[in-house]
């Protein structure tokens, strides 16, 4: 089995403050996809990646896939309240095998 | 509003009962999703459909049975449940389930409780 590793898996800060949560997994993926869920409602997109190396910005959110394929980054630049949720990686492990894996998501509490 | 609507929101049942989870999207997509979502745990894909069709069954017990009549509803039938099978029970749609890069557009989702 194929296991996706999210950490921190909590993290609470100030409001205004910068953080970072990673997405880690032994093998290569072929896709990845950042999802935020917000209490009492479903997973949300917020970006996909498909080319080892590459980094998007939505806003003040960075998202970033490592050269080997194997990990990325989330940072959010100052942070604030509307930010918290629980953040979860997404991934395909091959081509051919299209399913998505989950990560066990972080949780982000943002105190104003 | 994500275009994906499950009903009920919160269900209560005992072990004996039958109950059923509906799924709507109004995406026009051709896929559609069961997740289970456990605390702790990471999601858990339990059936994909495309075009009506089953795709994947990920070693589901068969005490729970899904059914999709058409590409925009999805039914999870569900009989004899046991207490571990308390969680929150998702709803996804997408353009093509052979394209995991494609989003997947999620419900709300099904409160569900075992008794």
């Amino acid at each position: 089995t194929q296991l996706l590793e999210q950490s921190p898996q909590f993290l609470s800060i100030q409001e205004g403050e910068n953080l970072t949560v990673y997405c880690n997994s032994s093998s290569v993926f072929s896709s990845l996809q950042w999802y935020r869920q917000e209490p009492g409602e479903g997973p949300v997109l917020l970006v996909t990646v498909v080319t080892g190396g590459e980094v998007k910005k939505l806003k003040r959110l960075t998202f970033q896939f490592g050269d080997a394929r194997k990990d990325s980054s989330l940072h959010i630049t100052a942070a604030q309240p509307g930010d918290t949720g629980l953040y979860l990686c997404a991934v395909s492990f091959r081509l051919g095998n299209e399913k998505l894996t989950f990560g066990t998501g972080t949780r982000l509490t943002i105190i104003p | 509003e994500t275009g994906v609507t499950q009903t009920p929101r919160h269900l209560v049942m005992g072990m004996t009962n039958k109950k059923s989870l509906k799924c709507e999207q109004h995406l026009g997509h051709n896929a559609m999703y069961w997740y289970k979502q456990s605390a702790k745990k990471p999601l858990e894909l339990m059936f994909v459909y495309s075009l009506e069709e089953r795709v994947e069954n990920n070693s589901v017990p068969s005490r729970f049975s899904p059914e999709c009549p058409n590409s925009s509803h999805l039914f999870l039938h569900l009989h004899t449940l046991q207490p571990e099978d308390s969680a929150l029970y998702l709803c996804a749609s997408s353009q093509d389930w052979s394209i995991a890069s494609q989003p997947q557009h999620f419900g709300d989702g099904t409160r569900l409780s075992i008794l």
